[in-house]
């Protein structure tokens, strides 16, 4: 099976500007959720996706939004981009429905917002 | 935000030698989990452990749970050079719906040849 994809891996950007990041996950998850990782807050949780609907939302302003299409594939919008943004934005895929199953990490996308 | 610490922050150690990180957390768990991850990729799944376990074994790997005292351990076996990466232990907390892992601080791992 192929793993997780993320596209693009690295991504320049401007203050203002809004950006989006794709994941797909491995066939057959329906899960995908998003972390977002810096050096000084760690691993934070974003948003989950399951079947299309988002089940959890972690504690990030409304400039972070995403979505799941009927292909499990997903993607996140990050709009008004602030230098803080920067990040290393990594998604997972997981089979199961509850936090009790092996998450699949894809390698991430590397943004970074001048 | 996130769920505990790890510790140490940074460990080096020779291979060969046995490495123990330690993870605290401040909720009640269903099951927490060891991720790797190396020079800022992605993360990979390493064990997990139930919260009516009390220690799970995996290759070199060895994690305990003492849910009384909110704390794990990790302890790599007989360390080699390609175990040098950060290691995270993440939480499903009771309560939480879906997927979602609240993740430690990490710890970084060097093992020199």
């Amino acid at each position: 099976k192929a793993g997780v994809t993320q596209t693009p891996r690295y991504l320049i950007k401007t203050r203002g500007q809004q950006v989006t990041l794709s994941c797909s996950p491995i066939s057959g998850h329906r899960s995908v959720s998003w972390y977002q990782q810096t050096p000084g807050q760690g691993l934070q949780f974003l948003f989950e996706y399951f079947s299309e609907t988002q089940r959890n939302k972690g504690n990030f302003p409304g400039r972070f939004s995403g979505r799941q299409f009927s292909n499990s594939r997903s993607e996140m919008n990050v709009s008004t981009l602030e230098l803080g943004d920067s990040a290393l934005y990594l998604c997972a895929s997981v089979t199961g429905t509850s936090g009790a199953n092996e998450q699949f990490f894809g390698p991430g996308t590397r943004l970074t917002v001048l | 935000s996130q769920q505990g610490e790890e510790d140490p922050q940074a460990l080096s150690i020779q291979e060969g030698e046995n490495a123990t990180m330690n993870c605290s957390y401040k909720t009640s768990i269903n099951n927490l989990q060891w991720y790797r991850q190396n020079s800022g990729r992605g993360l990979v799944h390493l064990i997990l452990i139930r919260s009516n376990e009390r220690e799970k074994h995996s290759g070199r790997l060895r994690v305990t749970l003492d849910t009384s005292k909110k704390s794990s351990s990790l302890l790599i076996t007989a360390s080699r050079a390609a175990d040098t990466a950060s290691y995270f232990c993440a939480t499903d907390e009771i309560g939480n719906a879906g997927n979602m892992l609240t993740f430690g601080g990490g710890t970084r791992l060097m093992v020199k040849p």
